[in-house]
């Protein structure tokens, strides 16, 4: 079992449609959760990062973490056609001087 | 500014072959990583710079793979005698500040597609 586990997708939904998409984990360790967006063919930006447990939210984006359950999740609200990417969560123990536990990346195609 | 550059993006090697990939990070960034990502996955962690000291090389998969960052600021990855399972897209990442810092953000460059025949 890997550490991060992540739905491949593909997930297709309509435009304006809320996404849901999420992670879990099994290293309790973990206290940094990020996630990555990936357009094809480019490295990955940061969305969103979240310091253990809580939510966090910026602009379309909302980022949850519920560390008792090892689970997290990031919605994107009043999706576009140019959110389609893989999104990829990513993990630590400790900040941003360690290197990254991935997911596998969820697949988002947003359907005008 | 300009963000992380790498070179090649692409690159073709018969298997048995040496290659070696270029990394610049952002000027001024302390801590320099290289992941692995292999198609359809996420990427995963080889090794971990702080300007030139290596302080992290346990997600290397061989002794085939080699790392440097001699003056801190640009990194190459080596692999010697390359495989097939060594296809995949090499990704290097910066970030501001060392260990002990409160900078998370890891800023990643395009990548390098080796495909390894």
């Amino acid at each position: 079992q890997k550490e991060v586990e992540q739905d491949p997708g593909p997930l297709s939904v309509p435009e304006g449609a809320i996404v849901s998409l999420n992670c879990t984990y099994s290293n309790s360790a973990f206290q940094y959760f990020m996630w990555y967006r990936q357009y094809s063919r480019k490295g990955p930006e940061l969305l969103m990062y979240t310091y253990s447990s809580g939510n966090k939210e910026d602009g379309r984006f909302t980022a949850q973490v519920d560390k008792s359950s090892k689970y997290i999740s990031l919605f994107i609200r009043d999706s576009q056609p140019s959110d389609s990417a893989t999104y990829l969560c990513a993990m630590s123990a400790g900040g941003g001087a360690d290197g990254l536990t991935f997911g596998k990346g969820t697949h988002l195609i947003i359907q005008p | 500014g300009a963000g992380v550059s790498q070179s090649p993006r692409y690159k073709v090697a018969k298997r048995g072959q040496d290659v070696a990939l270029r990394c610049d990070p952002i000027s001024g960034h302390v801590s320099l990583f290289w992941y692995q990502q292999a198609l359809g996955q996420g990427p995963e962690f080889l090794t971990y710079f702080q300007n030139e000291a290596q302080l992290d090389k346990s997600g290397l998969p061989s002794d085939r793979f080699f790392a440097e960052r001699p003056e801190g600021s640009v990194s190459t990855l080596k692999i010697q005698r390359t495989q097939q399972e060594d296809s995949a897209v090499y990704l290097c990442a910066s970030s501001l500040e060392g260990r002990g810092g409160f900078v998370y953000e890891q800023y990643f460059g395009p990548g390098t597609r080796l495909t390894v025949t």
